[in-house]
């Protein structure tokens, strides 16, 4: 059973067209969240969703739009894709949107996309 | 700006051996102080998290020290195993801001048999 789930695994698609990755969770979170892995590995937060609502919304183009349709789904839809899109893309959970051992971050395992 | 610094961004170590990755923090209402894990192909999972009331914390092999005053913390990996073999993140974060975790640049941790 796969606590944080993401689809699809690999993405490969051209400039300017969109795309969307889906993420759901059945650990009974209260928050969901998207996060970007560039090619250093580095991890960058974009959006936070508690019950649906938008609570952080990173500086982050308007291209990349989240959307959270119950609290066990957070997708995220991108137009117009553009090169510096690349990246490894992972969608994760927490308990409540308070840092805390007994509420720690569970990452999906990640959707890789690739621009040309 | 780089609020968490991470080093070294990659490490060998033989197995048996104790692994030492440092983090330097630079904002003090940060909190909470978590590592996570990441294996290749997976996501970063929680591996042990501190809180600044304590100078330590020990899990199995896996220890965190933690220097307040000078805004740093580190992850002690004891009898290092080749199954130890991952990259490494730290991170932070202030308890009014929820789980925006600030993570570290990472370390890639190799064991070698």
């Amino acid at each position: 059973d796969t606590a944080v789930s993401q689809t699809p695994k690999y993405l490969v698609t051209q400039m300017g067209n969109d795309k969307s990755i889906k993420c759901e969770q059945n650990l009974g979170h209260d928050t969901m969240y998207w996060y970007k892995q560039d090619s250093k590995k580095f991890l960058k937060i974009m959006f936070s969703y508690n019950n649906k609502e938008l609570i952080i919304n990173e500086t982050v183009p308007n291209r990349f739009s989240p959307k959270s349709p119950d609290k066990a789904h957070l997708n995220l839809h991108i137009n117009s894709l553009e090169l510096g899109d690349s990246a490894v893309y992972f969608c994760a959970s927490s308990l409540t949107g308070q840092a805390a051992d007994n509420s720690p971050l569970h990452f999906g395992n990640g959707t890789r996309l690739t621009v040309t | 700006q780089q609020q968490v610094k991470q080093s070294p961004q990659s490490l060998i170590v033989q197995k048996g051996g104790i692994s030492i990755i440092n983090c330097a923090y630079e904002n003090t209402a940060f909190d909470y102080f978590p590592w996570y894990q990441q294996f290749p192909g997976k996501g970063p999972a929680l591996l042990i998290a501190i809180r600044p009331d304590v100078s330590e914390k020990k899990e199995g092999r896996f220890t965190i020290s933690f220097n307040k005053s000078a805004k740093q913390f580190s992850l002690h990996i004891m009898d290092s195993q080749p199954g130890d073999s991952a990259t490494y993140f730290c991170a932070a974060s202030k308890r009014t801001s929820g789980s925006r975790l600030t993570f570290g640049e990472g370390t890639q941790l190799t064991v070698n048999p």
